[in-house]
């Protein structure tokens, strides 16, 4: 079947880092994405990984390895207005989006 | 970048009666648009995908009477609750994608209430 795991929440301090694991099963693989979602509000796209490895944008970062089915995202310096839910999707080679039930991130002045 | 609205936001309706839902790409065109249904502390959860001048694809569970989706246009698309229960107060979200442009743009959601 097609699975998505990430944790459900997580707490870090303001200025701080913290990473946000992810890990897929899918029938096929075309691509991983991050999506941040405030409370009461629609997803925003943060990232789309295809290819092994780190991509930087900004504070936020994202990382993929496709042989183990996992990725994370990293926030750096983290500010309270990162505090929001954050949704990991992989898409399978239907081109649908398997979605995670999202990490709630709280941070903590 | 790419915009996609709702209409309406938020909508109160009595027990029985459907409601329509609007989601408009405003600066592209959409080929394909994916309905959503989130309840509180959930994940997304894909209701239907439809491709513009085709009957959409419902994913199993979904009521595809209950449920109507019309994708008529390249920049219009509408889901219509029939005979709505309070059971499906939801926070419904539209999302639209360009050919295989591989981003999907969300709209803002619509806060379905049903009394």
């Amino acid at each position: 079947g097609q699975n998505i795991d990430q944790p459900t929440e997580m707490t870090a301090t303001e200025g701080a880092i913290v990473q946000i694991n992810c890990t897929y099963q899918t029938s096929g693989f075309n691509g991983l994405f991050w999506y941040q979602q405030h409370a009461g509000e629609a997803p925003t796209f943060l990232s789309y990984n295809v290819l092994d490895g780190l991509e930087e944008k900004g504070r936020f970062s994202s990382f993929l390895s496709r042989s183990k089915g996992y990725s994370y995202l990293l926030l750096k310096e983290l500010q309270m207005k990162d505090s929001a839910s954050y949704l990991c999707a992989a898409e399978d080679s239907n081109y649908q989006l398997i979605w995670g039930a999202g990490t709630k991130l709280i941070i903590k002045p | 970048g790419a915009v996609v609205s709702q209409h309406p936001s938020r909508v109160i309706c009595k027990s029985g009666t459907s409601v329509k839902i609007e989601c408009r790409s405003l600066d592209f065109q959409a080929t394909t648009m994916f309905w959503y249904r989130q309840f509180p502390k959930q994940s997304l959860m894909l209701m239907a995908t439809s491709n513009e001048g085709s009957k959409a694809t419902y994913e199993q569970g979904v009521e595809k009477d209950k449920f109507l989706i019309n994708h008529a246009s390249l920049t219009l698309s509408t889901l219509t609750v029939t005979s709505a229960h309070p059971e499906d107060s939801s926070f419904y979200i539209c999302s639209a994608r360009e050919g295989r442009d591989y981003e999907q743009y969300f709209g803002p959601g619509t806060r379905l209430t049903v009394t």
